[in-house]
């Protein structure tokens, strides 16, 4: 079946402009998680959202970015007044978030590059 | 969050076993142990996952002594496709990854 999708898969966009990341994670999964990696290094988690429950935010590294997600479907990223360190990859993952521990599943993220 | 720490890089020959071992010293009850595996340009994908002793899945082992303050990913005769980085992570069931710098896995022709 389908597995998590996000686009654009690349994205290069001038320091100060807005930017937007999808992701449509797999029909069914209530879990959706926003991860970034930088060159070289594991994934930093930014954000969860869990069915109707309020986002889990505690990753966000500052007011510039914010994410909504619409049901138990898509959701986007947005990134207000690029700076060149928002430069990395942003993965996307969802889950079933069974008690039984449902491993998240990824998307192969959008590469971020901030001239 | 517990810490893990792994090898930074493991060099193996096609067909042989390779087992990469991963520290957890701070782990807490209601923690399990993930490994992911990440081809360059991919997202993660989930190899296994475990509580306690040992796990055996298609594609590989996980072994975990009985104080679980470490594991050890066993991948049964590798090929040239398994050179990729593998992530060893430890936390609660449906939380947030915490993710290190993982091992990088090099297989030799």
């Amino acid at each position: 079946g389908a597995g998590v999708s996000q686009s654009p898969s690349n994205k290069v966009t001038e320091k100060g402009k807005d930017v937007e990341l999808r992701c449509d994670p797999i029909s069914g999964h209530t879990a959706l998680y926003w991860y970034r990696q930088r060159l070289g290094q594991g994934l930093e988690f930014l954000i969860y959202f869990q069915g109707n429950s309020a986002p889990d935010k505690s990753g966000l590294p500052s007011d510039r970015f914010s994410a909504e997600r619409t049901g138990e479907s898509v959701s986007t990223l947005t990134i207000q007044r690029t700076q060149q360190e928002d430069s990395a990859v942003y993965l996307c993952a969802s889950s079933l978030a069974l008690a039984t521990g449902e491993p998240q599943h990824f998307g192969d993220g959008t590469r971020l590059s901030i001239l | 969050l517990a810490k893990t720490t792994q090898p930074i890089s493991m060099d193996s020959y096609e067909g042989q076993e390779v087992n990469i071992t991963c520290s957890h010293n701070n782990i807490a009850t209601n923690d399990y142990i993930t490994w992911y595996q990440q081809f360059p340009s991919q997202g993660p994908r989930f190899i296994i996952q475990g509580y306690k002793t040992k796990v055996t899945n298609e594609v590989a082992s996980l072994f975990i002594p009985a104080d679980r303050k470490s594991s050890t990913l066993s991948l049964p005769r590798v090929s040239l496709s398994d050179t990729a980085v593998y992530y060893c992570l430890v936390g609660a069931l449906n939380t947030p990854l915490v993710f290190g710098k993982g091992t990088r896995l090099s297989v030799i022709a």
